[in-house]
């Protein structure tokens, strides 16, 4: 397994719909995940972080499965603003730190 | 409070050629990383730095190297550049608990 797998998408769906992705990692001893927002050609920006079995912030809810070892993050009430790519992204540590590892991120098309 | 920025937001170079991109960070951050996004690739780890005077390799470290002289400041280089180095490189620093901010990002072009 790779260490973040995400599905690519695209995830194409007409506002108000309800979408969930889900993230895949290999660490099991990861104790902290995240989601980042990247807007096309922008830098990602810090959507959500999941410290524990979850984490809600309005029409965003992040969930934690450490047994199957995924992690998700379900809109509810699509926007078109929503459009972006999602990443999951999962700490790595190692003897030299931790360097944060990102998913390829998962495509989202909300339409009129 | 200017976050992360990067220097150059832009640059074109000929094969062989070489440059250094220039990251900085107000935050007083420990951890600052140097990335590179490819379509379809996703961002992926070049090098990063746990402190000052200290640099790890991350996972496409060749051809690229760093240095983390001050805190507030995380150079990535380029000896010779290649065609394959035509990238997006987005540099980050994070917190304690591993929140990241990135810059806007510098798009290179090798030809």
């Amino acid at each position: 397994r790779k260490e973040v797998e995400q599905d690519p998408g695209p995830f194409n769906v007409p506002e108000g719909a309800t979408v969930a992705f889900n993230c895949t990692y290999s660490n099991s001893a990861s104790q902290s995940f995240f989601w980042y927002r990247q807007d096309c050609r922008k830098e990602p920006k810090l959507l959500m972080s999941v410290y524990s079995s979850g984490n809600e912030d309005g029409r965003f809810t992040a969930q934690l499965n450490r047994a199957s070892q995924y992690i998700s993050l379900l809109i509810r009430d699509s926007k078109l603003s929503d459009s972006a790519t999602y990443l999951c992204v999962v700490p790595l540590s190692n003897q030299a730190g931790t360097a944060l590892i990102f998913g390829k991120g998962t495509t989202l098309s909300v339409s009129s | 409070n200017a976050g992360v920025t990067q220097t150059p937001k832009f640059r074109v170079l000929k094969t062989g050629q070489s440059m250094t991109l220039l990251c900085a960070q107000d935050m007083n951050h420990e951890y600052m990383y140097w990335y590179r996004q490819d379509p379809g690739m996703g961002l992926r780890l070049i090098h990063y730095s746990v402190g000052e005077g200290t640099t790890a390799k991350g996972e496409v470290p060749d051809g690229y190297n760093v240095s983390r002289l001050k805190k507030q400041n995380f150079l990535l280089g380029l000896e010779s550049a290649a065609p394959s180095q035509t990238s997006v490189y987005f540099c980050a620093s994070r917190t304690s608990s591993y929140e990241q901010y990135f810059g806007p990002g510098t798009r290179l072009t090798v030809t």
